[in-house]
């Protein structure tokens, strides 16, 4: 069964560091997901990501196929990165599997 | 404005009343599915539709139902709530493999409480 493990699960963070969330899966994914929960609930998708890295502003994700992990990074953190981060991975066209999420506070 | 709509927003309910909450995408996606997500649990797939009339149970499907009868749209039933359907749920859709973004798009999120 494919299984996604994230650490840490929860993270509080002056504003200004560099942060980095990991994400382990198991063999099979072909694909990870990024996704940012909001305290609102909403959910918005970061990144998908098969291979190498991608990069959105001050947020990067890398993924390292052969080792079957994922991070994300954010830099310049800011209290507005404030969320709840989720990695998702996913093996062809099949439901995702989600990990349990980090939970990210990024103080003033 | 590509998105991905859900209503009610909130609902509050009793046991064994039957409610359909409903979802609908904008953006003509293949694929559309249905989350619940709790505390501790995180997000868990409750039925999901490779497209019209196309739908499979995802890993926890009990006590619910579902349709695609148009490519839009994506209804969650229940026929006879109850307490432990108390959750949040998401609908989300997204391209099948091959287009040139595969990424997923979330509706707003349905609070419901089943008294």
């Amino acid at each position: 069964k494919n299984e996604v493990e994230q650490s840490p699960q929860n993270l509080t963070a002056q504003e200004g560091e560099f942060i980095t969330i990991n994400c382990s899966y198991s063999v099979g994914i072909s694909a990870l997901h990024w996704l940012q929960q909001h305290p609102g609930g909403g959910i918005v998708s970061l990144f998908m990501l098969s291979s190498g890295k991608k990069k959105h502003g001050r947020l990067i994700a890398t993924i390292n196929i052969q080792e079957k992990h994922s991070s994300l990074h954010i830099t310049a953190s800011h209290p507005r990165d404030s969320a709840v981060y989720i990695c998702a991975g996913r093996s062809g066209n099949t439901p995702l599997v989600f990990g349990k999420g980090t939970r990210l506070s990024v103080i003033a | 404005e590509a998105q991905v709509t859900q209503n009610p927003r909130y609902l509050i309910t009793v046991t064994g009343k039957k409610l359909t909450v409903t979802c609908s995408q904008n953006m003509n996606h293949e694929y559309m599915s249905w989350y619940r997500q709790d505390p501790g649990l995180g997000l868990r797939q409750i039925y999901y539709s490779m497209n019209v009339e196309v739908t499979d149970k995802g890993d926890v499907p009990e006590g619910y139902k579902v349709s695609r009868k148009e490519k839009r749209n994506f209804p969650l039933i229940l026929e006879s709530p109850s307490p432990n359907q108390t959750s949040l749920y998401f609908c989300a859709s997204r391209p099948n493999p091959g287009t040139s973004t595969y990424e997923q798009f979330f509706g707003p999120g349905t609070r419901l409480t089943v008294l």
